[in-house]
């Protein structure tokens, strides 16, 4: 298993500019989420999706799209990139988003490395 | 809300000392506690986890008891190791939604 990859490892925008971030599992997992990482802050979640078709909103979903079209990919849009962007990206997977979701260890991908001119 | 507090970094340990970080949430109910840890260049990885008081999860040497009483989930290593060094995180998980909340992180670095 290749467990969770995202592309691109690192990517430099202008302001204004768009893109998606691509995340995908191959463990068969329910439940998938996007966390930004900053210093000094920890990770926090910017959406998540206990299955295909169903997406919620995180702590700083503002200017951050997703979809859920399929079990295995989670693409994250940025639709006009801002330099308080600049972050690092990690999406994250687990088995289960419902009950059993809190016992579920959730499995990390290497992360994208954005930054916004 | 539900809310975690790491102690703040960076620590700088010698070879074979002993660690501790301390972590104190606060949360409705129930959570599960998790630390996971960030090497450089990587992604998280789950170091160990506890789902209910009084649980110890343990891992590669370290270990962590969930302390309902003190609303607490320290990490602990008897002896730590160059290859120890990198970035700690406690977490809590919302027994209702599954998200994680994580603390702020904690640098940990290990010298020979």
């Amino acid at each position: 298993n290749a467990g969770v990859t995202q592309t691109p490892k690192f990517q430099v925008l202008k302001t204004g500019q768009s893109m998606t971030l691509q995340c995908a599992q191959d463990m068969n997992h329910e439940y998938m989420s996007w966390y930004r990482q900053d210093p000094g802050m920890g990770l926090r979640l910017i959406h998540y999706s206990v299955g295909a078709g169903i997406t919620d909103q995180g702590e700083v979903p503002n200017g951050y799209n997703v979809s859920r079209s399929t079990t295995e990919d989670f693409p994250l849009r940025l639709l006009s990139a801002a330099p308080s962007q600049t972050s690092v990206y990690f999406c994250a997977s687990s088995y289960s988003g419902r009950e059993t979701s809190a016992y579920n260890e959730q499995f990390f991908g290497p992360g994208t490395r954005l930054t916004v001119l | 809300g539900n809310s975690v507090t790491q102690m703040e970094g960076p620590v700088t340990l010698s070879e074979e000392a002993f660690l501790t970080i301390n972590c104190t949430y606060t949360a409705t109910g129930y959570p599960s506690l998790f630390w996971y840890v960030q090497y450089p260049g990587e992604g998280l990885q789950l170091l160990l986890k506890a789902t209910k008081a009084d649980d110890k999860g343990s891992n590669k040497g370290f270990e962590a008891t969930y302390r309902k009483e003190t609303t607490s989930f320290h990490l602990e290593k008897g002896s730590v190791q160059v290859s120890d060094s990198a970035v700690y995180f406690c977490a809590l998980s919302d027994r209702n939604t599954g998200k994680l909340i994580f603390g702020q992180g904690t640098t940990l670095q290990v010298k020979p």
